[in-house]
């Protein structure tokens, strides 16, 4: 089956830098990437999705980019600020059975200091 | 429109015990998925409802059971309770193959 694997597990930065966040994925099937925020004690919340007959998709502030070949993609964040900090989700899913099955990455904890 | 609601939020129960959460989905959401968050790591996957029948399961034991209604609303059904069961149970609906949108998740802790 499809195992997602995230990295870095924390991440600090300083308010205004760039953070990145990478997973890989070992199913080639999979053709569904979506990112997940979620805050302390709430539930996941999309943040951006990316399907893989493309290969980078921006929204505002984030961005994600996907390398089908190498099997892997990446959370973008530009400017942080404070309010970003929060634990991120990877996950892959084949959506071609017409039921989506998410396989979630380990998160990464992204703390932004003031 | 109150989207996905779980009930409870929290529950308390001993090793052994039998436990059912239940799930309602966003409105004209048709399929409802649950997932096990065990702390300080990412959702698993457990089954899949749709039609009232389970569409696809992850890899969970048969102590895990549920129930889609014709309303759409699902229940999971865990039984002779573990404690690495402790964990917090998330519900997420959608349309089939749609992206799905979370509840808030009831919260587990087996003593």
């Amino acid at each position: 089956g499809e195992n997602v694997e995230q990295h870095p597990s924390t991440l600090s930065v300083q308010e205004g830098d760039s953070a990145v966040i990478k997973c890989t994925y070992s199913d080639s099937a999979s053709n569904y990437f979506p990112w997940y925020k979620q805050e302390l004690g709430k539930r996941p919340q999309l943040i951006i999705d990316i399907r893989s007959n493309v290969g980078e998709k921006k929204d505002q502030r984030i961005a994600v980019t996907l390398n089908k070949t190498a099997k892997h993609f990446s959370l973008h964040i530009t400017e942080t600020q404070p309010e970003d900090s929060a634990v991120y989700f990877c996950a892959a899913s084949l959506e071609d059975t017409g039921f989506q099955k998410l396989v979630f990455g380990t998160g990464t904890r992204l703390l932004v200091s003031p | 429109d109150a989207g996905v609601t779980q009930s409870p939020t929290h529950l308390i129960k001993t090793r052994g015990q039998q436990v059912t959460l239940r799930c309602s989905p966003k409105s004209g959401h048709d399929t409802v998925s649950w997932y096990q968050q065990a702390l300080g790591q990412g959702p698993q996957f457990i089954f899949q409802y749709y039609e009232e029948e389970e569409r696809q399961r992850g890899n969970f034991p048969d102590r895990f059971s549920g129930h889609q209604f014709p309303n759409y609303s699902s229940e999971l059904n865990v039984n002779a309770l573990l404690l690495g069961d402790s964990a917090l149970y998330l519900c997420a609906s959608s349309i089939r193959n749609g992206q799905g949108l979370f509840g808030p998740g009831t919260r587990l802790t087996v003593t």
